[in-house]
């Protein structure tokens, strides 16, 4: 089966641009998660969907940040205005329903706000 | 309280030795805790996971061992190979959220 897949794998971008990340989650898994991974740090939840609808969003800055996930499939992450603390990787995961906790992740976007 | 401690934040083992690592939690609702191992410029793949039913899981040289009472949990991993060094992360998952650890850095040298 074909793993998460995610686009850019690297980004870099100057304070005040705008940037998107793309993920096409497993096929059939209807929870998807973006997460904020500081180096040295661990996996910070920012949203988590299930199908199309939005779980938890409680530490995304949504001044700034955003999500959708409108066909209950690929999901885009954007940043707007991007700051030089969000310099990160940005990793995309989705579990099914059977197995929640169970969390596949894509390779990562690494952005680097400069 | 969502948080879920690990340590060390760095570990040097020989080749062959074994490796600990070590996490806590003080939310009692959390109902299930995986290890991720994670390489440089990968995701996060899920290792091993454990419930709270029980108080070790086996597989291969990886080993859980949990300690309800404690409020504890750790990853054992005998005969360390220099292909286990990566990041090792803990968590725990309540409340449909996971809750990552800060993560484990391990070195096998041979």
């Amino acid at each position: 089966e074909a793993g998460v897949a995610q686009s850019p794998r690297y980004k870099i971008i100057e304070k005040r641009q705008s940037v998107a990340f793309w993920c096409n989650p497993i096929s059939g898994h209807a929870t998807l998660y973006w997460y904020q991974q500081i180096l040295g740090q661990g996996p910070k939840l920012l949203i988590q969907f299930q199908n199309n609808g939005v779980v938890d969003d409680s530490q995304l800055p949504k001044d700034r940040f955003s999500a959708e996930r409108l066909k209950g499939v690929d999901s885009t992450l954007k940043i707007q205005p991007a700051k030089l603390e969000d310099s990160a990787v940005y990793l995309c995961a989705s579990s099914s329903i059977s197995s929640p906790g169970t969390q596949y992740f894509g390779p990562g976007t690494r952005l680097l706000v400069l | 309280q969502q948080q879920v401690k690990q340590s060390p934040q760095s570990l040097i083992v020989q080749k062959g030795g074994i490796s600990i690592i070590n996490c806590a939690y003080e939310n009692t609702a959390f109902d299930y805790f995986p290890w991720y191992q994670q390489f440089p410029g990968k995701g996060p793949a899920l290792l091993i996971a454990i419930r709270p039913d029980v108080s070790e899981k086996k597989e291969g040289r990886f080993t859980i061992s949990f300690n309800k009472s404690a409020k504890q949990f750790s990853l054992h991993i005998m005969d360390s190979q220099p292909g286990d060094s990566a990041t090792y992360f803990c968590a725990a998952r309540g409340y449909q959220k996971v809750t990552f650890g800060t993560g484990t850095k391990l070195q096998v040298i041979p």
